[in-house]
């Protein structure tokens, strides 16, 4: 069955620190991979996304992302996390098997301490 | 661009009431579009995918008969939840496919928080 898997459920950090969040997902065929965050109380925004193409993806906020083929791996990474950083982070993925609809892992809820 | 709107953003309703909610493309046209739903502190969890003029596609375990979908157009389409109980308190998130810009990408609407008491 299609999934997607994110192994850190809550993360603490102190500001400054280096950031990364995994994902492993689980499909067929030619995969599409986002990040979205939600901000306590509020929607989701999208942080980056990978069709094809350079496998290191750049987004907004100072995120980025890397796809791993091989290890079916897209992990969210940012260099130096700010306290504004606070916030749940999903991984998503969809796929031509699935019928390109958008399936979400269980979420990063991500705190950052000031 | 690729803006979503959802309305009501939050509604409260007796159990045994019926509640809609729209979703509307804004400014492209979505020949498909999806529900979601969120609890608390968990992950969206598709319920629902709805193409414009036909019947919607549910997934595994969601009840069609209770969540009601229609998509009578490129820009719309609402939700009912019928007979609502306290168990269907919960945060629903639509999202819809820009049909010119290809199937990859979904734009997500702000959620509607339904409480039903």
């Amino acid at each position: 069955a299609q999934s997607v898997s994110q192994h850190n459920h809550h993360v603490i950090l102190s500001e400054a620190a280096s950031l990364e969040l995994g994902c492993n997902y689980s499909y067929g065929g030619t995969v599409n991979l986002f990040w979205y965050v939600q901000y306590p109380g509020q929607h989701l925004q999208l942080l980056l996304k990978y069709f094809s193409g350079d496998p290191l993806v750049k987004g907004i906020k100072g995120f980025e992302a890397e796809f791993i083929k091989s290890k079916f791996s897209f992990n969210l990474r940012k260099p130096s996390v700010q306290w504004s950083d606070t916030a749940e982070y999903f991984c998503a993925v969809n796929s031509d098997t699935g019928g390109f609809k958008t399936i979400f892992g269980a979420g990063t809820r991500l705190f950052v301490k000031a | 661009g690729a803006v979503v709107s959802q309305h009501p953003s939050w509604v409260i309703c007796k159990s045994g009431t019926s509640v809609k909610i729209e979703c509307r493309s804004l400014d492209f046209q979505a020949t498909t579009m999806f529900w979601y739903r969120q609890f608390p502190k968990q992950s969206l969890m598709l319920m629902a995918t709805s193409n414009e003029g036909s019947k919607a596609t549910y997934e595994q375990g969601v009840e069609k008969d209770k969540f009601l979908i229609n998509h009578a157009s490129l820009t719309l389409s609402t939700l009912t939840v019928t007979s609502a109980h306290p168990e269907d308190s919960s945060f629903y998130i639509c999202s819809a496919r820009d049909r010119t810009s290809g199937p990859y990408e979904q734009y997500f609407g702000p959620g509607t928080r339904l409480t039903v008491t």
